[in-house]
């Protein structure tokens, strides 16, 4: 059964500094997403992870896939307000191809102050 | 493009009453699956399709039931709902390449 972490699952940041969350996950997969969602809101698509060794940057985020570690991280570099949200992992196990179907993380709780 | 479209928003059912949630996409997209989302445990998966006439079980499929007569309409049954069903309920569609999941706006279930 795959089985994806996140941490931390909460997240207080200070405007202007950096930090990193983390996505573990127990199977092999190339294929792993992020997403943001504010409350109350759906799920809007940040990055999407194809391969090993990808990566992709938008504004003040960074997302990285090493699939041979099972990891991937969302990086942000110097923190505004309009980040705070909520940050899923998830991925889809198949390999090669898709399943049609994600396992998510617990999800980040980020909130960044003044 | 409307992209995937969820109704209702808001929903309240009394207990052991049914209903269906509706789930349409217009992207022509093979797969389609339903999540629901609890405090504090991410989204779960009830039942997905990778197509027309096909379903199967995702995670958390006991009280739900799902059919697929068309590649874009995805309904979500619940048989005779319980409170433990209250919860936010999202739809999904995505191409057979996984390249992106697109996700409905949702609905916010509440049963009593």
């Amino acid at each position: 059964e795959l089985k994806v972490e996140q941490n931390p699952l909460f997240l207080s940041m200070q405007e202007g500094k950096n930090y990193t969350i983390y996505c573990n996950y127990s199977t092999t997969s190339d294929r792993l997403y992020w997403y943001r969602q504010d409350p109350g809101k759906s799920l809007e698509s940040l990055f999407v992870l194809l391969s090993n060794g990808a990566v992709k940057q938008e504004g003040r985020l960074m997302a990285s896939l090493d699939t041979k570690a099972r990891l991937s991280t969302l990086h942000i570099t110097a923190a505004v307000h309009d980040l705070s949200a909520t940050y899923f992992c998830a991925v889809d196990d198949a390999g090669g191809t898709s399943y049609g179907k994600l396992t998510f993380g617990q999800g980040t709780i980020l909130t960044v102050h003044p | 493009n409307a992209g995937v479209t969820q109704t209702p928003k808001f929903q309240v059912l009394k207990t052991g009453q049914s209903m269906t949630l509706q789930c349409a996409q217009d992207m022509n997209h093979e797969y389609m699956s339903w999540y629901r989302q609890d405090p504090g445990m991410g989204l779960r998966l009830i039942h997905y399709s990778v197509g027309a006439g096909i379903t199967d079980q995702g995670e958390v499929p006991n009280g739900y039931n799902v059919s697929r007569s068309t590649t874009e309409d995805f309904p979500l049954r619940l048989l005779s709902a319980a409170p433990s069903q209250t919860s936010v309920y999202f739809c999904a569609s995505s191409p057979s390449d996984g390249r992106s999941y697109t996700f409905g706006s949702g609905t916010r279930l509440t049963v009593v």
